[in-house]
């Protein structure tokens, strides 16, 4: 069982702005930087944003992450289809001494 | 080109053992800490275990603790997980991913993933 926790799935149109919510403890993401992930069916994960708000080079600033305490988000705004995917946020956990990933959250288009 | 290649996954009978093996092309192998995570059919991401650049360090996830060991081989460029003692739920694709972290980039993360290898558990 993940301790990070994030929605199983979130929506939105063509355009739309829509926020992934990755709520942990004070051992894991209220202590740690986060990272996220977004992996497409049958693919690899692929890194999208490091260091809670940090974008590696390729990736557009569509993508903005942010952190809060024990609470971290992923924001996509001008939401396109090809945003359709699963996103992870990760976390390191000083208490397990390992890496947790939320349990990852489906973005569909409409 | 760089890249991160798994190989060694299949069936195999509850109780049994495997051993994944990840080639590394194109990247200086021994300067990174490597990763094992796996993801069940129609789950999510999993974290199992890492190991420092020269063996010496290693974590793992509770559930894989005492059946599995993660091991490396820095002349052939290959990282290695032994599974013993397998469960049902240990069926997965197994990933190796390179943790980015080094001096000159201090941040820790997963920035280069394999393909992946699926291990399936069942009688």
């Amino acid at each position: 069982q993940s301790g990070v926790t994030q929605p199983p799935s979130v929506s939105g149109t063509p355009g739309q702005r829509v926020t992934i919510s990755c709520s942990g403890g004070p051992s894991n993401v209220g202590s740690s930087t986060i990272n996220w992930y977004r992996q497409f069916p049958g693919a690899a994960p692929k890194l999208l944003i490091f260091s809670n708000d940090e974008r590696p080079s390729g990736v557009p600033d569509r993508f903005s992450g942010s952190k809060s305490g024990t609470s971290a988000s992923l924001a996509i705004s001008g939401l396109q289809s090809e945003d359709e995917a699963n996103y992870y946020c990760a976390a390191w956990d000083g208490s397990l001494n390992g890496w947790v990933f939320g349990g990852g959250t489906k973005v569909t288009v409409l | 080109e760089v890249e991160l290649v798994e190989s060694g996954g299949g069936l195999v009978q509850p109780g049994g053992s495997l051993r994944l093996s990840c080639a590394a092309t194109g990247l200086n192998f021994q300067n990174y800490w490597m990763h094992w995570v796996r993801q069940a059919p129609g789950q999510g991401l999993v974290w199992v275990a890492r190991l420092s650049p020269y063996g010496t360090d290693f974590n793992y996830a509770d559930f894989v603790r005492g059946r599995f060991t993660i091991s490396r081989d820095n002349v052939k460029n290959t990282l290695y997980l032994e599974m013993n003692s397998l469960r049902a739920e240990d069926t997965a694709v197994y990933y190796c991913a390179r943790d980015s972290q080094t001096s000159q980039f201090p941040f820790s993360t997963f920035d280069m993933w394999g393909r992946g290898t699926m291990v399936t558990v069942s009688s």
